[in-house]
């Protein structure tokens, strides 16, 4: 079984830059969630992805935007970089249908914006 | 009022003690309950999760689910250096389906095992 992976481990931005954080899911599941990680803090919800349609969404603004690939891979956009978005950002995979849905993470991003 | 709130410690026990790690929540809609583990510079590892009122043991790890009293708590035995992390308490509406699972999760507990 393959565990979730994220990449790239580390990225360093300026301010007003776009990136993109990529995570493939955990073999057998179909949901992918990313979580935004600030220092000393628990992780935020982003947004959810299932059948390649955003499922949920944390209030975050619009441009924090993802996409869901067919091989339930995920990737995660974040426009016009701000100091704040530095965090680590994680990849959680889980299969909807289950009953009680838990949610696996990746290693994560860390995203350092300057 | 946050919707998770754990004690942020750190807390501090002797190697072979038990530790006790607790979380209330707010939504009286939440449906299941997770601890994560958390090593310094590392993504978070899920420990156990529970969904019914009463204690579910796994190993050295006991979680405790009061849904009347909204409190969760997580209790290590025989403690040990390795166990140091921030603990994490997540809550979850999901309600089976396709309904989505969003995590809400408390700030974290940082434990410290000293020998």
């Amino acid at each position: 079984e393959t565990g979730v992976t994220q990449s790239p481990t580390h990225l360093i931005k300026t301010r007003g830059q776009q990136v993109t954080l990529r995570c493939s899911s955990q073999s057998g599941h179909n949901t992918v969630s990313w979580y935004q990680q600030a220092l000393g803090q628990g992780p935020q919800f982003i947004f959810q992805y299932y059948r390649e349609e955003e499922n949920g969404r944390g209030n975050f603004p619009p441009r924090f935007s993802g996409l869901q690939f067919p091989n339930y891979s995920s990737e995660l956009n974040v426009n016009a970089l701000e100091l704040d978005d530095s965090a680590l950002y994680l990849c959680a995979s889980s299969q909807t249908g289950e009953s009680y849905n838990e949610q696996f993470f990746g290693p994560g991003t860390r995203l350092t914006v300057l | 009022q946050k919707e998770v709130e754990q004690n942020s410690g750190p807390l501090s026990v002797p190697e072979g003690a038990i530790a006790s790690l607790n979380c209330t929540y707010s939504d009286r809609g939440s449906q299941s309950f997770f601890w994560y583990r958390q090593y310094s510079g590392k993504s978070p590892e899920l420990i156990m999760f529970i969904y019914s009122n009463g204690d579910k043991e796994d190993g050295r790890f006991t979680a405790q689910l009061n849904k009347a009293s909204q409190y969760v708590s997580l209790l290590i035995r025989d403690s040990q250096p390795s166990d140091s992390a921030t603990y994490l308490c997540a809550v979850n509406r999901y309600a089976g389906g396709t309904s989505y699972g969003k995590l809400t999760f408390g700030q974290g507990t940082i434990l410290t095992v000293h020998p």
